[in-house]
């Protein structure tokens, strides 16, 4: 089974920050890695797919690069609707394994 | 519209079954697979299940394969989760979820998820 360890599990940031999230996958997975962010008492939201495609509707201040073992999510200058729980999501092979989540908190 | 909405959670004692339902509208049902993510309080997200558009393939996350069942009715364009054998382990909210292509092979991208149902598993 594939793991997922993303890092760090948490951050602190300010408004307007540059902010970096990684994942890492315990075997090559290729680009097949998805990103989701969650608010408390939402259900996740589709953020970039295929380690590099943004999802329709979300702002272009969010991106995701890598492939094979290694990704990473950036947002550009973090907003204030920004502060929420960050997930990776292998699709290469089931079972689909989650990152542990980063929760994203405000300085 | 895409809408999502996941119904049949609720308090079951271990040991017990209960069957979750999920009524898709705003989308050709038939044409995308649909999975089930679960949350334990305060944990993070859990893949559980996925099915294919016809519902050929499906595929289960080890922690509870043998026990729980998922399948769907193209005609009601419903997705359901049976889950048999419950362990308080499995309480969580459970999200059903629409795959991202419309090819009605698995991708495993959800890209709309509904709002979540609450399962409960304690005597």
């Amino acid at each position: 089974d594939i793991q997922m360890t993303q890092s760090p599990p948490s951050l602190s940031a300010s408004v307007r920050d540059r902010v970096t999230i990684t994942c890492r996958a315990s075997e090559s997975i290729s680009k097949y890695l998805n990103w989701y962010q969650q608010k408390p008492g939402k259900a996740p939201k589709l953020l970039i797919f295929a380690a590099s495609s943004l999802q329709s509707g979300v702002p272009s201040r969010f991106s995701g690069s890598g492939s094979g073992t290694d990704f990473t999510l950036t947002i550009s200058s973090l907003q204030p609707e920004d502060f929420a729980t960050y997930y990776c999501q292998q699709s290469h092979s089931a079972p689909y394994s989650f990152g542990q989540g980063t929760k994203l908190e405000i300085k | 519209e895409v809408q999502l909405v996941e119904s049949g959670g609720g308090l079951v004692q271990p040991g017990g079954s209960l069957r979750l339902s999920c009524a898709a509208s705003g989308f050709t049902f038939s044409r995308y697979a649909m999975s089930w993510v679960r949350q334990a309080p305060g944990k993070g997200l859990e893949w559980v299940s996925v099915i294919s558009g016809s519902g050929v393939s499906t595929y289960y996350a080890d922690s509870v394969k043998g026990r729980f069942t998922i399948s769907r009715d193209n005609s009601k364009n419903t997705v359901y989760l049976q889950m048999n054998s419950l362990r308080a382990e499995d309480t969580a909210i459970y999200y059903c979820a629409k795959d991202h292509y419309n090819s009605g092979r698995i991708a495993m991208i959800p890209d709309y998820w509904g709002q979540g149902t609450l399962v409960t598993v304690s005597s």
